[in-house]
């Protein structure tokens, strides 16, 4: 079974721009999660989505944003980039939310960084 | 709201040596626990999970780690270091009534493995 795939790997933007990262979670999983990962801030849960609606959401402010398609794959956006947006962006996926149990499922990643 | 806390940003072993890394956990309610492994350029992959099924947990690679609700504790060990165990290890905290609901990480341990 293939993993989360994440595309693109590698992006560079500068200031002011937007950004959108795409996400394939693993065949019929349901649930997609985005994480933020700086030197910095480390690991930071952004947001998920189930069945194309917003779950949960972290504490970012509201340049991020996502969506998610009915086949499950999901797409984060930022707008107006500042250059402490710069970081590795991560997708998970799992079977279904609420099963806190559950395993989380990581992509590669996608590497932005502003300019 | 729930927190980890790694202690050792960096730990080096030789090869062969016992493998120690500490987290430690705050939760108010009983929490489920994880370790990760990043190596460079990668995404997160699960080495092991504690679901309040059994205190200690064997995972992948050799590893295990032992929940100890009387100290707050979940940390990870492994008998003997190999070379291929080089990598970010990431202890992550997931409990009912979070908020957010996503995985709560902890700042990461870059183990070392001196030959």
């Amino acid at each position: 079974k293939a993993g989360v795939t994440q595309t693109p790997r590698y992006l560079i933007k500068t200031r002011g721009q937007q950004v959108t990262l795409s996400c394939s979670p693993i065949s019929g999983h349901r649930s997609v999660s985005w994480y933020q990962q700086t030197p910095g801030q480390g690991l930071q849960f952004l947001f998920e989505y189930f069945s194309e609606t917003q779950r949960n959401k972290g504490n970012f402010p509201g340049r991020f944003s996502g969506r998610q398609f009915s086949n499950s794959r999901s797409e984060m956006n930022v707008s107006t980039l500042e250059l402490g947006d710069s970081a590795l962006y991560l997708c998970a996926s799992s079977f279904k939310p609420g099963q806190l149990a559950d395993t989380q499922y990581f992509g590669p990643g996608t590497r932005l960084t502003v300019l | 709201a729930q927190s980890v806390t790694q202690l050792g940003s960096h730990v080096s072993v030789s090869e062969g040596a016992l493998v120690l890394l500490r987290c430690n956990y705050s939760s108010s309610v009983p929490p489920y626990l994880f370790w990760y492994v990043q190596y460079p350029n990668q995404g997160l992959q699960l080495l092991l999970k504690y679901t309040s099924a059994a205190t200690l947990v064997k995972g992948i690679n050799g590893f295990e780690a032992e929940f100890k609700k009387s100290e707050t504790s979940f940390h990870l060990t492994k008998p003997s270091a190999h070379m291929s165990d080089a990598a970010e290890y990431f202890c992550a905290v997931r409990a009912a009534g979070g908020g957010a609901d996503g995985l709560t990480f902890g700042k990461g341990t870059h183990l070392i493995i001196q030959p």
